[in-house]
């Protein structure tokens, strides 16, 4: 299964874009990076989905290199709504692999 | 209404007793967890299960058991409540087919408290 390395916390100001970055050097073939956002108190939700060269939705984008052992996810201009924790899971989920979501990423968003 | 309902959403017991958070969902989804966040440590995963006759523990699932009485139900027991299960549990559900087989869709969390 393989393990994420994410930055515990970032900071950022409105307006400005936002790239954490996932690190998953054991990844295998089958598997999908996928990225979700919790606010206090709720269940997380899902933002985007990738396996490889870059993916884009209407809220985000997801940046994957050739090797694959990292990942990118990126927040065009942030807004104070932004400030959230956001997790990177990597896993494939098709063969039953368990869905372990580690610590994320804490962003705060300030004006 | 909730795609996925958590019943109770808030409750407090005392050390010993047996409590049963419940679940349900009307997505239709195969696959149904449930997971605990502490503060600071993320979501950690309890049990999982892939459809009625498929249950799997997780990475924490000591003092806990679970019951799948039908594909939209999928309940989680404390037989005997211990303080430091004290937690917000969240169920969540996923469909487990295709590219998207990986997306979560969660519940709104139980509050669990266990003095």
């Amino acid at each position: 299964l393989a393990k994420t390395t994410q930055p515990i916390s970032m900071d950022s100001y409105e307006g400005q874009e936002v790239n954490i970055t996932c690190s998953h050097n054991n990844i295998a073939t089958n598997d999908y990076i996928t990225w979700y956002q919790q606010f206090p108190s709720q269940g997380p939700r899902f933002i985007i989905q990738g396996y490889k060269t870059k993916v884009t939705n209407e809220v985000a984008s997801l940046f994957i290199p050739a090797d694959r052992k990292s990942s990118t996810l990126s927040l065009p201009r942030v807004s104070l709504s932004d400030t959230a924790v956001y997790y990177c899971l990597v896993g494939d989920f098709e063969m039953g692999y368990a869905l372990n979501f580690g610590k994320g990423t804490s962003l705060l968003v300030t004006p | 209404d909730a795609d996925v309902t958590q019943t109770p959403r808030n409750r407090i017991t005392k050390t010993g007793k047996r409590i049963m958070l419940e679940c349900s969902q009307t997505k239709g989804h195969d696959r149904m967890y449930w997971y605990r966040q502490d503060p600071g440590l993320g979501l950690r995963l309890i049990y999982y299960s892939f459809d009625v006759k498929d249950i799997n523990k997780g990475e924490i699932s000591d003092g806990y058991s679970v019951s799948r009485q039908a594909q939209a139900k999928f309940s989680l027991s404390l037989e005997s409540a211990i303080p430091n299960q004290t937690a917000l549990y969240f169920c969540a559900t996923s469909p487990g087919q295709g590219a998207v087989g990986g997306e979560l869709f969660f519940g709104e969390g139980s509050r669990l408290t266990v003095l």
